[in-house]
C-alpha cells in the first residue's frame, strides 16, 4: 500500500528567506508524486509533478522538488519565501501498481512573516 | 477559460434531508472525483468515474450517492444516511484515469448541518 507523510504541520520562515517542506512516501513500486497548493477556501492547484522522468522538478512560481529514491523523500523547496507563499500545501503520491489513486498527505500550512 | 465549477459555494442541510452538490467540468476530461476534507486530515476520495455511465466507490463511499450520465457533469448527494457531513468538498477531474495524471480541482462546497 502507499502512503506519504507531511513530515511538518506547520512551517512559518521570513519574507525573502529560502521554503523547505518535508515529505516522505511509501511505495511498491516507482510511484508518481506531485505537489499542490491550496489557498483558503480554494480548490487545490497543482504545482509540479514527478513521473520518473528528472529526478529534480521544476514547478509554478519558483518551487522545485527532488524526487530521491535511497531516501524515499521528494521535499518541496523555493529559495526566496514571498508572501503570496502563505497556503496549504500537500504532498500527494501515485502508486501505477497498485490502485492508481491518489493518497494525500495531511498538509503543511506555511506562514510567511513579513 | 477552462475548469472546474462546483456550486453552490456554501451549503447548509437539515437532520433527514438529502442534499445535492454539483460539479461540472468543460476541460474534456474522462475522470471526474469527489474528495472530503476536514481539517487535519488531507483529502479523502469519497467517488470517482472513469468513464460516462460508470462510477466506483472511494475509501469513504458510505452516506453519499454520484451519478455520470453526462461527460461534463458529475453532482454529488449527501443522504441523511452521512451522520457527520460538515467538511469542504472538492471536485476533481483528470484527462483519464491513471497515476502519472495530474487532477484539477474545482474551488470547493462548504457543507454545514444547520
Amino acid at each position: 500500500a502507499q502512503s506519504v507523510t507531511q513530515l511538518d504541520s506547520h512551517v512559518s520562515v521570513s519574507e525573502g528567506t529560502p521554503v523547505l517542506l518535508r515529505c516522505n512516501y511509501s511505495s511498491s513500486y516507482s510511484p508518481s508524486l506531485f505537489w499542490y497548493v491550496q489557498h483558503p477556501n480554494k480548490g487545490l492547484q497543482l504545482l509540479l509533478k514527478y513521473t520518473s522522468a528528472a529526478t529534480l522538478v521544476k514547478g509554478i512560481n519558483g518551487f522545485e522538488a527532488e524526487f530521491k529514491k535511497s531516501e524515499t523523500s521528494f521535499h518541496l523547496t523555493k529559495p526566496s519565501a514571498h508572501m503570496s507563499d502563505a497556503a496549504e500545501y500537500f504532498c500527494v503520491v501515485s502508486d501505477p501498481e497498485g490502485n492508481e489513486k491518489l493518497t494525500f498527505g495531511t498538509g503543511t500550512r506555511l506562514t510567511i512573516i513579513p | 477559460d477552462g475548469g472546474i465549477t462546483q456550486s453552490p459555494k456554501y451549503l447548509f442541510r437539515k437532520e433527514g434531508q438529502n442534499v445535492t452538490l454539483s460539479c461540472e467540468q468543460n476541460l474534456n476530461h474522462d475522470a471526474m472525483y469527489w474528495y472530503r476534507q476536514d481539517p487535519g486530515q488531507g483529502l479523502r476520495l469519497i467517488y470517482y468515474s472513469q468513464i460516462v455511465n460508470d462510477f466506483q466507490k472511494g475509501d469513504i463511499a458510505e452516506g453519499y450517492s454520484v451519478s455520470r450520465e453526462k461527460k461534463e457533469s458529475f453532482p454529488l448527494t449527501v443522504t441523511s444516511a452521512q451522520k457527520n457531513p460538515t467538511a469542504f468538498y472538492l471536485c476533481a477531474s483528470s484527462i483519464r484515469q491513471g497515476s502519472s495524471q495530474p487532477q484539477h480541482f474545482g474551488d470547493g462546497t462548504r457543507l454545514s448541518i444547520l
